[in-house]
């Protein structure tokens, strides 16, 4: 059974940084395609980005509100992938999940709450 | 970006009901569309791609139809599990785009 947990969010100010950590389990994170998707407060689901497995060159691709912001990496030393958020605005206070992606989103993580606020 | 839109964005059913939600497509997907269902304060979940294939573990009364631009799940005798919020998902281009949400209500 595939289960992800997410880390790292919490309460940033305007223009900060912050990473998210998303552990897997069950699955071999450099063997998987990896997404992080979010959802603000009472709104509806927003895809942030993946990378691709190691076979399909392990690239990212990233959303546009996103894109030169925000960056995905993966440790496969600790079966972990990450998401690393810069230049941080209130636009980007949401739920973070990771989740295993064929195309659709498989399984997900519980998720973790990004607060953007001064 | 491909835009994706449901309709409608709330439905009230009753329990036993047969529920219709539509989602199009702002052009043509193929078949790479994906349904979630989201209760409150969990993440969502998966319950057809492919616009038609059942994950595994979904009930029957679930089923989705579908392609090119437009789509339809349908929940055929709506239990009281089943009032949700239901997502498309749209995977044929690499900037992957859902629909605004369809939360069907208890009447």
């Amino acid at each position: 059974e595939v289960q992800l947990v997410e880390s790292g969010g919490g309460l940033v100010k305007p223009g900060g940084s912050l990473r998210l950590s998303c552990v897997a389990s069950g699955i071999t994170v450099s063997s998987a395609w990896l997404s992080w998707v979010r959802q603000a407060p009472g709104k509806g689901l927003e895809w942030v980005g993946h990378i691709k497995s190691k076979t399909d060159d392990g690239a990212t691709d990233y959303a546009a509100p996103v894109k030169g912001r925000f960056s995905i990496s993966r440790d496969d030393s600790k079966n972990t992938v990450y998401l690393q958020m810069s230049s941080l605005t209130s636009e980007d206070t949401a739920f973070y999940y990771c989740s295993t992606t064929s195309g659709s989103f498989d399984s997900w993580g519980q998720g973790t709450l990004v607060s953007v606020s001064s | 970006d491909i835009q994706m839109t449901q309709s409608p964005s709330t439905l009230s059913a009753s329990v036993g009901d047969r529920v219709t939600i539509t989602c199009r497509a702002s052009q043509s997907v193929n078949r790479w569309l994906a349904w979630y269902q989201q209760k409150p304060g969990k993440a969502p979940k998966l319950l057809i791609y492919m616009a038609s294939s059942l994950e595994i573990g979904v009930p029957s009364r679930f089923s989705g139809s579908g392609s090119g631009t437009d789509f339809t799940l349908t929940i055929n005798s709506l239990q009281p599990d089943d009032f949700a919020t239901y997502y498309c998902q749209q995977y044929n281009s690499y900037a992957r785009t859902f629909g605004q949400g369809t939360k069907v209500e208890i009447k």
